[in-house]
Formats: structure tokens, C-alpha cells, sequence
């Protein structure tokens, strides 16, 4: 069935690299996206990747994308306090199916960026 | 600011009640969808609606029902109310088209059940 999994609890020191984890198990899945949750707040979308692409690079943040082994990485360059939140990953499945627009969230990986 | 708007922020009531969320989704986007987040579950997807009709379900309740309105607005109605029914429920929008059809998230409605 599907199912995406995330590690729990990252943390780093500011200035460092972040890199969140996610690996997912629908192998239809089309677009995987990275969102943001501060305390309080609404889910805010990071980024994107379809699934044909390996890389997607948007000023500090990388996506890698290993199709084979159904696994996705963020990476945050030089992070700074303010990118401490909860990032969660997600999958959506193939368009037109009964479950076209369908997100399947990760439990989340709350990123603690020590100053 | 995603532009989807959803009220009230936070609601209060007791068990066996029913409780109306309201959401607005962002200019232009035909989409509608609707995911609760508790700390058990985690992001669960409820349901989405495009146009005014019913595109896709998921682990809905039957106490809990939603519709699309002509204008677009969507609200979900939640009876019944069960202790377990606290959360965070979010309303997300999107164009509804193939593509990308990324969905924005509104800021979400905190439900306390007492």
C-alpha cells in the first residue's frame, strides 16, 4: 500500500547542512513535494519534483531524487535558526486515477537548528 | 500568505455536537481538499472536491461531511464529535488540472472536543 516514511528528529548547528530523508513506497507516484509547518502555522510548500528528474536545486535547498530505491532527500544549505520547523514529504499518485490529487504525507522530521 | 483562507482558527465544544469549518480556497484554483493532523495519525487526507463535485475520498468518517458550494467555498461538517476528533484540520487548494497541481494549505482549524 502507500506509505512514506520520514526519520522523526534532525539536528544541527546553524551555518551546517540539513539533510531530511524520505522514502516512499508507491511506485506510481508522479510529484513529491517538500512542505514546511512552523509552530502554529499551515503547512507552506518548499518544493517539487516530478518523478522523471534525479535533482532540482531552488536557491538553498536541493532535492535528490533516487527513483530506484524510492527514496527523497532535502537538503538545506547553510541553515539558519529560522528554517527550525517540522518538514514533511509527500507523494501524489498517477493523475486520473480514483485518487487523483491525493497526498501521502510522511510523519514529519522536526529540524532543530542550534545557534 | 497561500491565499487560502479557512475559519474559524480554533473551535471549542463538547462531545456529541456538530461544528461547521469553512474554507476559502485561493482566486482561480477549482480544487478543494481536506486532511486532519493529529499527533496519531499524523496528515490524513479526508477528502477533496473539484467544481462542486466529489473527485476523491479517503479516510473520511461518516460522521463528517463536506460539499463545494457554487462560489467555491468548501465547508466540512463534523457530528457527533468524539474526543478522538481533536485536531487540526486543513483545507488546501489547488487549480485541479494535470500537471503539477500543487495544493497551498490554509492555516488550518485548531478543534478541541471536551
Amino acid at each position: 500500500g502507500e506509505d512514506v516514511e520520514q526519520s522523526l528528529f534532525l539536528s544541527v548547528r546553524e551555518g551546517d547542512s540539513s539533510v531530511i530523508n524520505c522514502t516512499y513506497t508507491d511506485s506510481s507516484s508522479t510529484y513529491l513535494y517538500w512542505y514546511k509547518q512552523e509552530p502554529g502555522a499551515g503547512l507552506q510548500l518548499l518544493t517539487y519534483i516530478f518523478s522523471n528528474m534525479d535533482m532540482k536545486q531552488d536557491q538553498r535547498l536541493t532535492v535528490l531524487l533516487n527513483k530506484k530505491d524510492k527514496h527523497l532527500s532535502l537538503r538545506i544549505a547553510d541553515t539558519q535558526t529560522g528554517d527550525s520547523a517540522i518538514y514533511f514529504c509527500a507523494e501524489r499518485g498517477l493523475w486520473g486515477s480514483s485518487n487523483t490529487g491525493k497526498l501521502i504525507f510522511g510523519q514529519g522530521t522536526t529540524l532543530q537548528v542550534k545557534p | 500568505d497561500s491565499g487560502v483562507t479557512q475559519t474559524p482558527k480554533h473551535l471549542i465544544t463538547a462531545t456529541g455536537q456538530r461544528v461547521t469549518l469553512r474554507c476559502s480556497p485561493r482566486s482561480g484554483d477549482l480544487s478543494v481538499y481536506w486532511y486532519q493532523q493529529s499527533l496519531d495519525q499524523g496528515l490524513q487526507f479526508l477528502i477533496q472536491y473539484y467544481n462542486g463535485e466529489e473527485r476523491a475520498k479517503g479516510n473520511i468518517l461518516e460522521r463528517f461531511s463536506a460539499q463545494q458550494f457554487p462560489d467555491l467555498h468548501s465547508e466540512l461538517n463534523l457530528s457527533s464529535l468524539e474526543l478522538g476528533d481533536s485536531a487540526l484540520y486543513f483545507c488546501a487548494s489547488s487549480t485541479g488540472l494535470q500537471g503539477t497541481d500543487t495544493q497551498y494549505f490554509g492555516p488550518g482549524t485548531r478543534l478541541t472536543v471536551l
